[in-house]
């Protein structure tokens, strides 16, 4: 079993829709939760970061971690074509090591 | 904010030669960088851990004689692919910590390293 799991998609969305993103995590350990947004031919970017449990929202972003669930999940509202990338899960525990999901493939179309 | 530059942003070379891709923390010192693989449409793959001043961390199954890193200074780390081969050809990823950054590991812009 994979230490993070995330659906590959593609996805594609009408502009202004609201878009969720996933992730499962099978280490309980994880402490540190972010989402990455990489484009094309580039390196990721951090987007939104989280510790432990809960949520938090950065304008039309919002990222949640349900420990209990083993589950992430990032929700882009009123998405814009310019949100079209992949977006990376990633979680470490107290290490170093940050354990990254595939990347999921978002287009959002005008 | 933390900007890791990574050169060059794309190669291309012939089987059996060597290339070096650099990576630079330019506004903060980084005694640990890390260097990923990427293929198309999978996730980041970590291939080793640089530390300033020490040898690398390999992880299992990456290749230490043909993967050399160097981290030389606080800012700088450098991955030499050895003698490449077309298996090689990768998207190649460093990312540096700042001090007392917990969630802000800092991505290079990635090598796009082809080996024809």
């Amino acid at each position: 079993q994979k230490e993070v799991e995330q659906d590959p998609g593609p996805l594609s969305v009408p502009e202004g829709a609201i878009v969720s993103l996933n992730c499962t995590y099978s280490n309980s350990a994880f402490q540190y939760f972010m989402w990455y947004r990489q484009y094309s031919r580039k390196g990721p970017e951090l987007l939104m970061y989280t510790y432990s449990s809960g949520n938090k929202e950065d304008g039309r972003f919002t990222a949640q971690v349900d420990k209990s669930s083993k589950y992430i999940s990032l929700f882009i509202r009123d998405s814009q074509p310019s949100d079209s990338a992949t977006y990376l899960c990633a979680m470490r525990g107290t290490g170093n090591q940050f354990y990254f999901g595939t990347g999921t493939s978002l287009t959002v179309i005008p | 904010g933390a900007v890791v530059s990574q050169h060059p942003s794309w190669v291309i070379c012939k089987s059996g030669t060597s290339v070096k891709i650099e990576c630079r923390s330019l506004d903060f010192q980084a005694t640990t960088m890390f260097w990923y693989r990427q293929f198309p449409k999978q996730s980041l793959m970590l291939m080793a851990t640089s530390n300033e001043g020490s040898k690398a961390t390999y992880e299992q199954g990456v290749e230490k004689d043909k993967f050399l890193i160097n981290h030389a200074s606080l800012t700088l780390s450098t991955l030499t692919v050895t003698s490449a081969h077309p298996e090689d050809s990768s998207f190649y990823i460093c990312s540096a910590r700042e001090v007392d950054r917990l969630y802000g590991y800092t991505f290079g812009s990635g090598t796009r390293l082809t080996v024809v």
